[in-house]
């Protein structure tokens, strides 16, 4: 399972677009990335999820370069409740077997 | 989205006691479902694979014999934390997939705190 590194911490003011970059440079041809919210004591929550180029839903953007080995997601004008940590993933889509990394807390001041 | 819930949010528990944790997927069959445990301000750390009607796989220096997991049916898989210390305390997350194929998206659970005295 390909490892990933992210910044340990970031913070952000209310109403800016907030970009986490995520390495993954041992990313394998079948894997996905996914990245996960999480609130203090509550599991994970799914954000996105691509595979390369960029994908878009109702809460962010992930943007994918062509060679994959790394990965950007787009929070736009973020706000207090945003604050949280993001993890980035990458793993096969045959097994749901994910590898958690360090993970990346983002701190939202007013 | 689907929902996994687990059971209980919380317990504590003397020193040398069983605990057994339950984790549902609640509007869909899981063949396949996670578990994870978490100390505060680290990062998930996955413990096993749970696989409906087999064994589970556990990942390198977890301990079969000090956490069994059962996945008999396909929405239920439970975590039998055996004699508990202290040091067992932690916070302990369960996911799923869905049957017929991983999409992508993983359902977690809300996670269950553990406290052993």
């Amino acid at each position: 399972l390909a490892k990933t590194t992210q910044p340990i911490s970031m913070d952000s003011y209310e109403g800016q677009e907030v970009n986490i970059t995520c390495s993954h440079n041992n990313i394998a041809t079948n894997d996905y990335i996914t990245w996960y919210q999480q609130f203090p004591s509550q599991g994970p929550r799914f954000i996105i999820q691509g595979y390369k180029t960029k994908v878009t839903n109702e809460v962010a953007s992930l943007f994918i370069p062509a060679d994959r080995k790394s990965s950007t997601l787009s929070l736009p004008r973020v706000s207090l409740s945003d604050t949280a940590v993001y993890y980035c993933l990458v793993g096969t889509s045959n097994t749901g077997k994910l590898i958690f990394g360090q993970g990346t807390t983002l701190q939202v001041k007013p | 989205g689907a929902v996994v819930s687990q059971h209980p949010s919380w317990v504590i528990c003397k020193s040398g006691t069983s605990v057994k944790i339950e984790c549902r997927s609640l509007d869909f069959q899981a063949t396949t479902m996670f578990w994870y445990r978490q100390f505060p301000k680290q990062s998930l750390m996955l413990m096993a694979t749970s696989n409906e009607g087999s064994k589970a796989t556990y990942e390198q220096g977890v301990e079969k014999d000090k956490f069994l997991i059962n996945h008999a049916s396909l929405t239920l898989s439970t975590l039998t934390v055996t004699s508990a210390h202290p040091e067992d305390s932690s916070f302990y997350i369960c996911s799923a997939s869905r049957t017929g194929g991983f999409t992508g998206e993983l359902f977690f659970g809300e996670g269950s705190r553990l406290t052993v005295l």
